[in-house]
């Protein structure tokens, strides 16, 4: 499978502090892309860096890329109660590039 | 405003009772896209199209079926659902024919299925 892999697979911190996901996939990429869901409803685009790329940073939101390690991580910083919610890395690649794959993504809790 | 409608959001269904689930975009998207998403499992693409009258199979198109007349609707078909088709559907679209590759996608609020 192509999919993506997060970790950890949940997260509960205390609101205000620092928030960090990790995304790892198996093959070269095009793009990464996170997104996140709040439970049971659809997913919203977060951010999206090119393989080209090394760094994105979108508000309280900082994404890295490491190509050589095939990872990704997403910092959300001063968490908020508000910021509970799953995230998911999506990656598409240079054979196939009309699909995303998926990962199973990192349930975060912000506890106020 | 701009977003991806799914109908119905709830559905419990019996084992071989056809059904469709439709979906619409009024961004004029030309890709749409299928997922189902299982505890676990994350989301799994079903099916695709990349534009009207162009539609190929994702990741598990096993037992699913599409079509893509309009530009702005995309409805799955289950043919003869069975409770291993019980999931959370979700509908996709974004801006341009060649996919969501480099492009964000718009996603509808999904549609629970469940088939006894």
């Amino acid at each position: 499978s192509q999919q993506g892999e997060e970790d950890p697979q949940a997260l509960s911190i205390q609101e205000g502090e620092n928030a960090t996901m990790n995304c790892s996939y198996k093959t070269s990429i095009n793009n990464l892309q996170w997104y996140r869901q709040n439970s049971g409803r659809g997913l919203v685009h977060l951010i999206l860096i090119r393989s080209n790329e090394r760094e994105k940073h979108s508000g309280r939101l900082r994404v890295t890329l490491d190509t050589s390690k095939k990872s990704s991580s997403l910092l959300i910083t001063a968490s908020r109660a508000a910021d509970t919610a799953s995230y998911f890395c999506a990656t598409d690649f240079p054979t196939g590039a009309n699909n995303l794959f998926f990962g199973t993504g990192t349930r975060l809790t912000v506890i106020p | 405003e701009a977003q991806v409608t799914q109908n119905p959001r709830y559905l419990i269904t019996v084992t071989g009772k056809k059904l469709t689930v439709t979906c619409s975009q009024n961004m004029n998207h030309e890709y749409m896209s299928w997922y189902r998403q299982d505890p676990g499992l994350g989301l799994r693409q079903i099916y695709y199209s990349m534009n009207v009258e162009v539609t190929d199979k994702g990741d598990v198109p096993e037992g699913y079926k599409v079509s893509r007349k309009e530009k702005r609707n995309f409805p799955l078909i289950l043919e003869s659902p069975s409770p291993n088709q019980t999931s959370l559907y979700f509908c996709a679209s974004s801006p341009i024919s060649g996919g969501p590759s480099g492009h964000e996608q718009f996603f509808g609020p999904g549609t629970r299925l469940t088939v006894l």
